[in-house]
Parts: C-alpha cells; structure tokens; sequence
C-alpha cells in the first residue's frame, strides 16, 4: 500500500523558506508513470496545486508561486521535498503531498497533509 | 493562465439526484478527475477520465465531461455524501495542473 507522509516545522517566520519532505512508503520516485506533487489548501480555501517533480527530475510549478518555489527529490528516491521562500501569512495552509497518474490524470494517494502557520 | 470554475455551493434532498458542475477551457483538451473532502481530512479521488470510478466508490457516483464543462452527479444521494467537491484538469498547456474552487455540498 502507498503512504505518504509529510514532515517540517509547523511554524515559520514571515521572509523565511518553508521547507517541508514528503516520506514514501511502497513507492518510489524513480517509478515512471507517476509524478508526485505538493498541493496547499489555505484555511477555509480550495485546493492550490504548488507543483510536482517527475522520476527523470523534470520539474514544473504553479506559474503564481513559480518564482518562489523549488521541489527536490533526495537521492534514495523515496523522499522528496519542498522549498518555497520568502513566506508571507499568504502562505500559511495545510500542505499534501500528492502521488499522481498520468493518462488520464488523477491524484491517488494523498498524505495527511500538515498545517504550516506562518508568524512572526 | 487557464481555471476551472465551480458553483460555491449545492443542496440536495436526501436520496435526490444532484449535478455539480466545472467549466474550463483545459476540459475540452483532458478529462477530469473529481474529489471528495470531508471536514478535517484529505480529498480522495473519486472519479477520473471519461468516467471511472477507483475500488470503494459508489455506482452513485458518475460523471460526464462535455466540451469545455464537466459534472459530477451523484444519484440517490446519502447524509455520508456531505463533503466538498474538486475538480481538477490538466492545464491548456498540458504540464500544469489545476484545480476548481471548490462545490460544498449540503445534504438536507
């Protein structure tokens, strides 16, 4: 079965980068087909997909957030990560992270999510 | 950049047929994929492509995608279908994704 789990301070100052990774449990990014993604959903909002990293390393952002934001994925393939700079309150939201399917494309497995504040 | 639009809010009578809707101009080029909130936890797909359900949805549950607009209809719908509803698409440009605002449905 596959889990996902996110993990990062839960409180970040206004300026600073919030940095948040997403821990894989039977699955792993090097897998083609899948692409995995970080979605928010600020309080009381919608969805807002942020972006996703795909297992050949390619990259591709919300175009809103695409100057603040970068995904990674750590060498051992089952983990991958989010940097998003200069956080404003704007920015503090409940963030998923997301296994998704290409052909026709949907978000499968999702993590719990976890709620990020961002305050001085 | 493109977007999906949804209706803030729907109600329907217990065990009633309810139509929710999206409209993007992303719909006429990929099929989308639908989702169910509940309060306090993370969305689950329901729906994806022309109209498939994943293992656990309910038959209630089905969609079609015309066009530039797409539905989700749930027919004969349950106090347990209370829940906000996503759609979401490929972008025009087909890298991209995007997400509707979002249908809070009410059963009464």
């Amino acid at each position: 079965q596959v889990q996902l789990q996110e993990s990062g301070p839960g409180l970040v100052k206004p300026s600073e980068t919030l940095s948040l990774t997403c821990s894989l449990s039977g699955a792993s990014i090097s897998t083609g087909g899948y692409y995995w993604n970080w979605i928010r959903q600020r309080p009381g909002k919608g969805l807002e997909w942020i972006g996703y990293i795909y297992y050949s390393g390619d990259t591709y952002y919300n175009p809103s957030l695409e100057s603040r934001v970068t995904i990674s994925a750590d060498p051992s393939k089952t983990q991958f990560s989010l940097d998003l700079t200069s956080v404003t309150a704007a920015d503090t939201a409940v963030y998923f992270c997301v296994r998704g399917l290409f052909g026709p494309h949907y978000f499968d497995f999702w993590g719990q999510g976890t709620l990020v504040t961002v305050s001085s | 950049s493109s977007e999906l639009t949804q209706d803030p809010a729907v109600s329907v009578a217990l065990g009633q047929t309810v139509t929710i809707r999206c409209q993007g101009d992303s719909l006429s080029n990929y099929y989308p994929s639908w989702y169910q909130q509940k309060s306090g936890q993370a969305p689950v797909v329901i729906l994806f492509g022309k109209n498939n359900r994943p293992p656990g949805v309910p038959d209630r549950f089905s969609g079609s995608s015309p066009g530039n607009s797409a539905t989700l209809t749930i027919t004969g719908a349950q106090a347990e279908d209370e829940a906000d509803y996503y759609c979401s698409s490929r972008e025009t440009d087909g890298d991209r994704f995007l997400f509707g605002g979002g249908t809070k449905l009410t059963v009464l």
